[in-house]
């Protein structure tokens, strides 16, 4: 299995509080991506990396934001948290970004 | 940019009877292909890919698909399933040597019934 973990696992928080989600790979892997899935949805892409310091937005990139300081690390955030954001979420890598992706075992959010 | 249909939300079926699970792309390139599973509380994994060559691709757990680039299609197929085939699948696209990511569909879920 790719080495990806993703931190916490699970997570409650309330309306308007900021939340950071952690996904760390030890595969040094070039792209990483940060999706959430909701049922009726299927996996939705928020924003992906291409690079130390290279981000671009996904398809649902509103309320989020990401930052990637280091190879291993990118970090999703969201700024004000709402309840439309709960949600799981997943993070994948991959090597090139039209090839196979990797996921992590994914963050269970509940904003209350 | 590419695009992908999973024709169907949800399929029931008994064990040890075939399974089709469709799906459908759009693209105005070559494309690569992918289907994911995903087990109950977990990531996804890869199943089987479709980069290029054989249009018959064979994958974990006894799966396969097949590429047909005429009806742009990239159906999944088990002649015979297990109630552990019991799961969340999902297809996906990607352009040819492309630099965006890889496009998935909605999902299907199939569930196996004893």
């Amino acid at each position: 299995d790719a080495g990806i973990t993703q931190s916490p696992r699970h997570k409650v928080t309330e309306t308007g509080t900021p939340v950071t989600l952690r996904c760390h790979q030890t595969e040094n892997h070039r792209y990483m991506y940060w999706y959430r899935q909701d049922p009726g949805h299927g996996l939705r892409l928020i924003h992906y990396s291409y690079g130390v310091k290279d981000t671009d937005k996904g398809e649902v990139s509103d309320g989020y934001s990401v930052s990637r300081s280091k190879t291993e690390d990118f970090l999703l955030t969201l700024e004000s948290a709402t309840s439309s954001q709960t949600s799981v979420y997943f993070c994948a890598i991959s090597e090139n970004p039209s090839e196979t992706q990797y996921f992590g075992p994914g963050t269970r959010l509940l904003v209350l | 940019a590419q695009s992908v249909t999973q024709l169907d939300s949800q399929v029931p079926v008994f064990e040890e009877a075939p399974v089709e699970l469709r799906c459908n792309y759009s693209s105005s390139v070559s494309v690569y292909l992918f289907w994911y599973v995903q087990y109950p509380n977990q990531g996804l994994q890869l199943l089987l890919k479709y980069l290029s060559g054989s249009i018959l691709v064979k994958g974990i757990n006894g799966f396969e698909a097949e590429f047909n680039k005429s009806q742009t299609s990239f159906h999944l197929r088990k002649p015979s399933v297990h109630i552990s085939d019991t799961a969340e699948y999902f297809c996906a696209v990607s352009a040819f040597r492309g630099n965006t990511p890889l496009v998935f569909g909605k999902g299907t879920r199939l569930s196996v019934i004893a």
